[in-house]
């Protein structure tokens, strides 16, 4: 089983609707990030948790809430999905100091008509 | 200052051929340099990584150049592989600040048998 898990891995929605994106992980790490991808963009960060009780806003957060239910799990919402919204996005993990490095799950793509 | 500038955005390259992709920071208080690895259907991992206080890492076939007074880094792939065929992102961190990754915006590689 992969380390960091993503759900769904694709979604099709509409314009206006509610959509969440769940993400689950088995490093036993504190800290959680969510990451947009987009074709030239690059990663970019929408927001990011150091524990249950710590969220804090990335660089492109407007539009988006996210929920740290547990230290192994947290949850991406887009509370009216707009198209711009369509992209590819990533949950990461990450040890509390150390290197640096992330750990990526396989990504969750969504559309929005 | 939080920009990582990456280029070129796509590369093709002949089997056997160095593949050479170049990555620009403004931000001085960035410490560490990761590079990662993206298959198709796959979110990014930790290619290889290095610190502003050497000026070339090599792992296998894979290097880091660090050019600290120009804020440049690029990575070399020695003897590439259709196998090395993957979009890579360059990223620096400011360790002591809060973990937060920024990336670069992507180079899409294809190296053809």
């Amino acid at each position: 089983d992969a380390d960091v898990t993503q759900t769904p891995r694709n979604r099709i929605t509409k314009t206006g609707k509610r959509i969440m994106l769940e993400c689950s992980q088995t490093k036993g790490h504190d800290r959680m990030y969510w990451y947009r991808q987009d074709p030239g963009l690059g990663l970019r960060l929408i927001y990011y948790s150091f524990d249950v009780k710590d969220i804090n806003k990335g660089e492109i957060s407007d539009g988006y809430s996210v929920s740290r239910q547990a230290q192994a799990k947290f949850s991406l919402s887009l509370e009216s999905a707009i198209p711009n919204q369509t992209a590819l996005y990533f949950c990461a993990t990450k040890q509390a100091g150390g290197s640096g490095e992330l750990f990526f799950g396989e990504g969750s793509r969504l559309t929005v008509l | 200052q939080q920009q990582v500038k990456q280029s070129p955005q796509s590369l093709i390259v002949q089997k056997g051929g160095i593949s050479i992709i170049n990555c620009a920071y403004e931000n001085t208080a960035f410490d560490y340099f990761p590079w990662y690895q993206q298959f198709p259907g796959k979110g990014p991992a930790l290619l290889i990584a290095i610190r502003p206080d050497v000026s070339e890492k090599k792992e296998g076939r894979f290097t880091i150049s660090f050019n600290k007074s120009a804020k440049q880094f690029s990575l070399h792939i020695m003897d590439s592989q259709p196998g090395d065929s993957a979009t890579y992102f360059c990223a620096a961190i400011r360790s002591s600040n809060t973990g937060k990754l920024i990336f670069g915006q992507g180079t899409t590689l294809q190296v053809k048998p």
